[in-house]
């Protein structure tokens, strides 16, 4: 079973358009949901995290929006750019308060921005 | 070196054969992952290491054998591997147990003929 459901697959936007990756989750428990930025031949890198506590997180162009109710969340990336084509993953844990916390991935969204 | 780092980048194997991965990290973290990343699959979290004890092992096959010897070295032993474990294989570590931000090695590329 999947914990965490990610969607579309892949994208592709123009240069200077918003992409918009989106995922979802059943489990309450989860408290801390990053995404990891993977480009080609690297490792995933931690691009922005978010608590359930906002609804919303936003660091330059990479935005978090957090729906608790619907158990959704969302990486918004305005006035993208070229080298932002990568692959998106997002994930879940419920490490807080916990040693046996775990992250669990979406199966990622590859990205292609054309310029 | 800086951050995580995995040798080798990349490997060619038999399913005879016996190999190691080495991870090694320098970020003074005290908790080290390895993941399983097949194309189209989530990423898949293999072992966990928390001051260099093993504190999760993720119903994986015998063929793969951990060990880590100190908080900052990861090593992943492969035997009589199957086709089916070409995969990226990544390191990762993090500072505490709770698996939260964790920073990830390049992976090796490990193909299984």
């Amino acid at each position: 079973q999947q914990q965490v459901k990610q969607s579309p697959q892949s994208l592709i936007v123009q240069k200077g358009g918003i992409s918009i990756i989106n995922c979802a989750y059943e489990n309450t428990a989860f408290d801390y949901f990053p995404w990891y930025q993977q480009f080609p031949g690297k490792g995933p890198a931690l691009l922005i995290a978010i608590r359930p506590d906002v609804s919303e997180k936003k660091e330059g162009r990479f935005t978090i929006s957090f729906n608790k109710s619907a158990k959704q969340f969302s990486l918004h990336i305005i006035d993208s750019q070229p080298g932002d084509s990568a692959t998106y993953f997002c994930a879940a844990s419920n490490g807080r308060g916990s040693t046996l916390g775990r992250l669990y991935f979406g199966r990622g969204t590859q990205l292609t921005v054309w310029p | 070196e800086t951050g995580v780092t995995q040798t080798p980048r990349h490997l060619v194997m038999g399913m005879t054969n016996k190999k190691s991965l080495k991870c090694e990290q320098h970020l003074g973290h005290n908790a080290m992952y390895w993941y399983k990343q097949s194309a189209k699959k989530p990423l898949e979290l293999m072992f966990v290491y928390n001051f260099k004890e093993q504190t999760e092992n993720n119903s994986v096959p015998s063929r793969f054998s951990p060990e880590c010897p100190n908080s900052s070295h990861l090593f992943l032993h492969l035997h009589t591997l199957q086709p089916e474990d070409s995969a990226l294989y990544l390191c990762a570590s993090s500072q505490g147990s709770k698996q939260e931000t964790q920073y990830f090695g390049p992976g090796t590329r490990l193909l299984v003929l």
